[in-house]
């Protein structure tokens, strides 16, 4: 079974506006991290937002939060107030405690694009 | 503070050749990662290293191997290049509240 499943291959958004990105995680784990990573065209993996299995609050970074819903199994991404810089690639990731050397095991990508 | 360096940043190979792809972190970060991504998909880990002097499989190892020479450097190696192996390959490093830093990669075309 998939342990990060983004289900959204490509969305579009309109510049300014909100955008959700989905992410559902698979884990027996009590204790896991969650990640989201961004990859623009140039190709490098830009670290935006973390969420510990036990933070009692959402994890926010400036225009991006994650609205972490733990008996789901979801940890969405939302970008408020789109830029055009926001279009690329958006990575799932999670870390689990059981997982030597704390790897991070990554869902296929979302990519998102931003019209003006 | 230049993070994670990653040299070469390109490398086009013959299926048998080798090469050694080279990484360094100046963040003082124990434990280090080569990751590989293939055309439309997430990153999939090849090997880490938990600290200086120790190093372990990860998901998709065979056909490489590595060297953690000290605490800032982790290289791996290709020992005999196949069409398979052609990938971006990313090394990153891990700080103390679990977040990983990556690299800019190296894009390797193997033909």
């Amino acid at each position: 079974a998939q342990k990060i499943t983004q289900t959204q291959p490509g969305m579009f958004v309109q510049e300014k506006e909100a955008v959700t990105l989905d992410c559902t995680y698979d884990t027996s784990d009590p204790s896991y991290g969650l990640f989201w990573y961004k990859q623009p065209s140039s190709g490098e993996m830009i670290f935006l937002i973390y969420q510990g299995s036990y933070d009692q609050q959402n994890a926010t970074e400036g225009r991006y939060s994650l609205n972490f819903q733990k008996a789901r199994k979801s940890a969405n991404l939302v970008i408020s107030a789109s830029q055009l810089g926001d279009s690329a690639m958006y990575f799932c990731a999670m870390r689990e405690l059981s997982n030597a050397g704390n790897m991070l095991t990554f869902g296929g990508g979302t990519r998102l694009m931003v019209k003006p | 503070n230049a993070g994670v360096t990653q040299t070469p940043k390109f490398q086009v190979l013959k299926t048998g050749q080798s090469m050694t792809l080279q990484c360094a972190q100046d963040m003082n970060h124990n434990s280090m990662y080569w990751y590989r991504q293939d055309p439309g998909m997430g990153l999939r880990l090849i090997y880490y290293s938990a600290s200086e002097g120790t190093t372990d499989k990860g998901e998709v190892p065979n056909g490489y191997n590595v060297s953690r020479l000290n605490k800032r450097e982790f290289s791996l190696r290709l020992e005999s290049a196949a069409p398979s192996q052609t990938s971006v390959y990313f090394c990153a490093s891990r700080d103390n509240q679990e977040t990983q830093y990556f690299g800019p990669g190296t894009r390797l075309l193997v033909l």
